[in-house]
């Protein structure tokens, strides 16, 4: 099973910074299986990017999403205050899903 | 507009069972596969395993063979997940979510719809 390791854990930054969040795994992933959601309390994962970089439908041009292999980046380039959130890597290969452990973004 | 609805908050003793549903609404329930995926208080997701609306098969994750079944009714568009055996560390939200797989060619690659969740706590 590929492991996903999310850093940092949390991530404390005002409005109008920017957010770079990290996912690396155990193994090598296919950038075409490789996607990010975002969760705020109390509601379900939302997903934000498919493939490694392509934005989900209605999702703003400020998220993007880069890597390949191991190494997988989503930025944020400035933040709003609705992008305070829980954000989650997430895999597929082997018959299987696994999800990276979350990065918190909090308000500093 | 595609909708996963699901059943409402349980509360189980300790070696019971506990049965959610999902219903699917706003497109084709054959066309596209439906998972459940869990996520403990305070803690990350996890999946639990995937129906095949069509056919009714499923696979399970390791973790959970031999106790959870994963059925569906194409009559009602429903998908329903029964977890047995519930201990404490079956206390979570479980979620049912679609993939956007080709059914019978491949599963799909990451999740672009999800019910509200069904919190299920397990308590003596």
């Amino acid at each position: 099973e590929i492991v996903l390791t999310q850093s940092p854990g949390t991530l404390s930054l005002s409005p109008g910074e920017r957010a770079t969040l990290s996912c690396r795994a155990s193994q090598s992933v296919s950038s075409s299986y490789l996607a990010w959601y975002q969760q705020k309390p109390g509601q379900a994962p939302r997903l934000l990017i498919y493939g490694a970089s392509s934005r989900a439908t209605g999702i703003p041009d400020r998220f993007t999403g880069s890597g390949s292999g191991t190494d997988f980046t989503l930025t944020i380039s400035s933040l709003e205050p609705e992008d305070f959130a829980v954000y989650y890597c997430q895999q597929y290969g082997s018959s299987s899903y696994t999800f990276g452990q979350g990065t918190k973004l909090e308000i500093k | 507009q595609v909708q996963l609805a699901q059943s409402g908050a349980e509360v189980k003793k300790p070696g019971a069972s506990v049965k959610v549903s999902c219903k699917a609404s706003g497109y084709t329930f054959t066309s596209f596969y439906l998972h459940w995926v869990r996520q403990a208080p305070g803690q990350g997701l996890e999946w639990m395993g995937i129906v095949n609306p069509s056919a009714g098969s499923t696979m399970y994750a390791q973790k959970f063979q031999g106790r959870v079944t994963m059925t569906r009714d194409t009559s009602t568009d429903t998908v329903y997940m029964e977890l047995s055996s519930l201990t404490s560390e079956d206390t979570a939200i479980y979620y049912c979510a679609r993939t956007r797989g080709v059914v019978g060619v491949t599963w799909g690659p990451n999740f672009d719809y999800w019910g509200q969740g069904t919190l299920v706590t397990v308590s003596s």
